[in-house]
């Protein structure tokens, strides 16, 4: 199994700061790297797709980037509505592994 | 908009078997799509169960294929999870989600999931 591992597991940052979470693979996965957004109670949300493509209604100060095993998640500017756990996975291979999560709170 | 909602029993004996089922609604389950199941023990990360494609053929994680099936039904336009001699450990929401993409590209609809206790 490929393992997905995020750092940090939490940040707390205040708003209007730029955020980066990162992901790293324990292997190479080329682009197949996802971002996903869940908020207390509620089912995961896909932010971004296929390393760097914004899901529709994504708002667009979320962006992806990275390659090969090292990948990025920045927010450029922090609202409040962004308080959740994010969490990076990979479709390069079945089975389809995520990261533990990184809970984000807002100073 | 594809919406998705799971069902079934909220507590399972141990070693008993556990039972859901994913009703889809706003788009059809005999689409190009796969369709997973993904879990997540209370307060921790996500786990990806399996998959199935309209055709039957499914793909599951080695850590639990022994005891996972995962089946569609077109004329319902609903999938479904069966896990047999559950554990505690096995007690988890658990969420259905539409795969899109090729192959499974990544996550885009889910369910608001479901609980599932594993509990005498």
């Amino acid at each position: 199994d490929i393992q997905m591992t995020q750092s940090p597991s939490s940040l707390s940052a205040s708003v209007g700061d730029r955020v980066t979470i990162t992901c790293r693979a324990s292997q190479s996965i080329s682009s197949f790297l996802n971002w996903y957004q869940q908020k207390p109670g509620k089912a995961p949300k896909l932010l971004i797709y296929d390393l760097s493509s914004l899901q529709s209604g994504v708002p667009s100060g979320f962006s992806g980037g990275g390659s090969g095993t090292d990948f990025t998640l920045t927010i450029s500017s922090l609202q409040p509505e962004d308080s959740a756990t994010y969490y990076c996975q990979q479709s390069y291979s079945a089975p389809y592994t995520f990261g533990q999560g990184t809970k984000l709170e807002i100073k | 908009q594809v919406q998705l909602q799971e069902s079934g029993p909220g507590l399972v004996k141990p070693l008993g078997t556990l039972s859901l089922t994913c009703a889809v609604s706003g788009g059809s389950i005999s689409s190009t799509n796969w369709w997973s199941w993904v879990r997540q023990p209370p307060g921790k990360g996500l786990e990806w169960i399996g998959e199935v494609y309209r055709s039957g053929n499914t793909n599951y994680n080695p850590s639990l294929k022994s005891r996972v099936t995962i089946s569609v039904d077109e004329s319902k336009n609903q999938f479904s999870l069966r896990l047999t001699s559950v554990t505690a450990a096995d007690t988890a929401l658990y969420y259905c989600a539409r795969c899109s993409g090729a192959g499974c590209s990544s996550f885009d609809y889910w369910g608001r999931g479901t609980l599932v206790t594993v509990s005498s």
